[in-house]
This record gives C-alpha cells, sequence and structure tokens, in this order.
C-alpha cells in the first residue's frame, strides 16, 4: 500500500480556515485520496475523496495538486466540532472483488480553540 | 437512521474468558469490516467480509474469529482474551457498488479492557 505523510497536529482558531496538509510521493495512478476523521470517543466518519480534480462537498474541499504527490484537506471555516483526528488514506480503484481495505496512518491531531 | 450499530459498548473481561461482539448494519452492505484501535495508534485490520458466509483475514486476525451468517450481521469472537487484545473495536460497513470509491461507515466502537 502506497504510504502517507501529515503532521501530527495542527492548531486553528475558531472560524478561520484550515489546511490540512498530506503527502503521497509514491501514489499510483489509480489511487483515490480518501479523507476520513475520527471524534473524540467516536468511530471514523468520511469526509471526502478524489482522484485527479479538486472536489467539493458540504464537509471540505479537496486540493490535489497537479502531480497528484500531495493534498490538502480545506475546511473553510473550523468550528469547535471539528477538532478531531483526520486521515488520508490512499485506496487502489482497481482489485479483483473491488473491495479495498483502509489503511489507517496516525493522522493529524487538529486543535480548534476558541 | 441507525447505521452501523456495535453491541456492547463497554465490557471488562477476565483473561481467558471468550465473548462475541455484535456488529450490525441497516444499509443492505455487502462488505464489513473489523478494526482495532490501540492508543495513540490509527486502526488496524482483523478481518473483514466480502458478502454473506464470506470472511478473510486481515492485518491482525491472530485470537479472533469472525462470521457472517446473515448480510446485516457481522460477529467478532474472542475465545481465550488476553490483556493484549485490549483495545477499541470498531465494525465498519461499505457497498459493493463503485468499489474503492464507495466509502466506509464506522459504528462508535466497542471498549473492551481484559484484566
Amino acid at each position: 500500500d502506497a504510504k502517507t505523510t501529515q503532521p501530527n497536529s495542527m492548531e486553528s482558531n475558531e472560524e478561520e480556515p484550515v489546511h490540512l496538509p498530506c503527502n503521497h510521493s509514491t501514489i499510483s495512478g489509480t489511487d483515490y485520496i480518501h479523507w476520513y476523521r475520527q471524534l473524540p470517543s467516536q468511530g471514523p466518519e468520511y469526509v471526502i475523496h478524489g482522484l485527479t480534480s479538486n472536489v467539493n462537498n458540504r464537509m471540505a474541499s479537496l486540493a490535489i495538486a497537479e502531480d497528484r504527490k500531495s493534498s490538502t484537506l480545506i475546511l473553510h471555516r473550523a468550528t469547535l466540532r471539528d477538532a478531531a483526528v483526520y486521515y488520508c488514506i490512499l485506496r487502489d480503484r482497481l482489485g479483483n472483488t473491488g473491495f479495498q481495505k483502509l489503511v489507517f496512518g496516525t493522522g493529524t491531531r487538529l486543535l480548534v480553540s476558541p | 437512521n441507525a447505521g452501523v450499530t456495535q453491541t456492547p459498548k463497554f465490557r471488562v473481561l477476565k483473561t481467558g474468558q471468550s465473548m462475541t461482539l455484535l456488529c450490525a448494519q441497516d444499509m443492505n452492505h455487502e462488505y464489513m469490516y473489523w478494526y482495532r484501535q490501540d492508543p495513540g495508534m490509527g486502526l488496524r485490520l482483523i478481518h473483514y467480509s466480502v458478502g454473506e458466509g464470506t470472511t478473510a483475514k486481515g492485518e491482525v486476525p491472530d485470537g479472533y474469529n469472525v462470521s457472517r451468517l446473515k448480510k446485516q450481521n457481522f460477529l467478532l469472537g474472542l475465545e481465550s482474551a488476553a490483556p493484549s487484545q485490549t483495545s477499541v473495536y470498531f465494525c465498519a460497513s461499505s457497498s459493493l457498488s463503485g468499489g474503492s470509491d464507495q466509502p466506509q461507515h464506522f459504528g462508535d466502537g466497542t471498549r473492551l479492557s481484559i484484566l
């Protein structure tokens, strides 16, 4: 499985934008970039994913570098509820059965101050 | 919408005891997974299932068994609990259609302590 590298922690103030980086220099052409987050005492929650183009949804935006070796999860206005561990995960879109496991690293712990 | 439901939420066992963790999903998903999460670490895959009646080993399967007799349920068993199995256990499910484009949906976890 291709590896991702994320900072251990980041801090933000409430209502400010947050840019969470992820490096994946060994990404293959068929890997999707997925982001999950885990709030305290809860299971992981899907945030967003993309392949080549930037993506937006109600939770966040995903900016993917042109060479796909890095990506950035953007929270446009951080709230206290966004304090969580954010995981950047690569998933190969090809597979014998369509099953693709998620390989979690240690993620980035986002701290949000009022 | 219930999504993925795990029972029990907490449990304390003595070394050598056995127990079964239950995961139920109401989204008609084909794929189901069991993960464990130890303090300060990411989740690790224990076992998974790609359909009713089928199971397969994940990254850390030793000491665990699983069964998927019904599509909506995935059971994780500890036959003889050991302190090293103290962890938080998460169940997840995902849809077959779309392959790796489909997100996994997680339960809120079972916190298991083995004394």
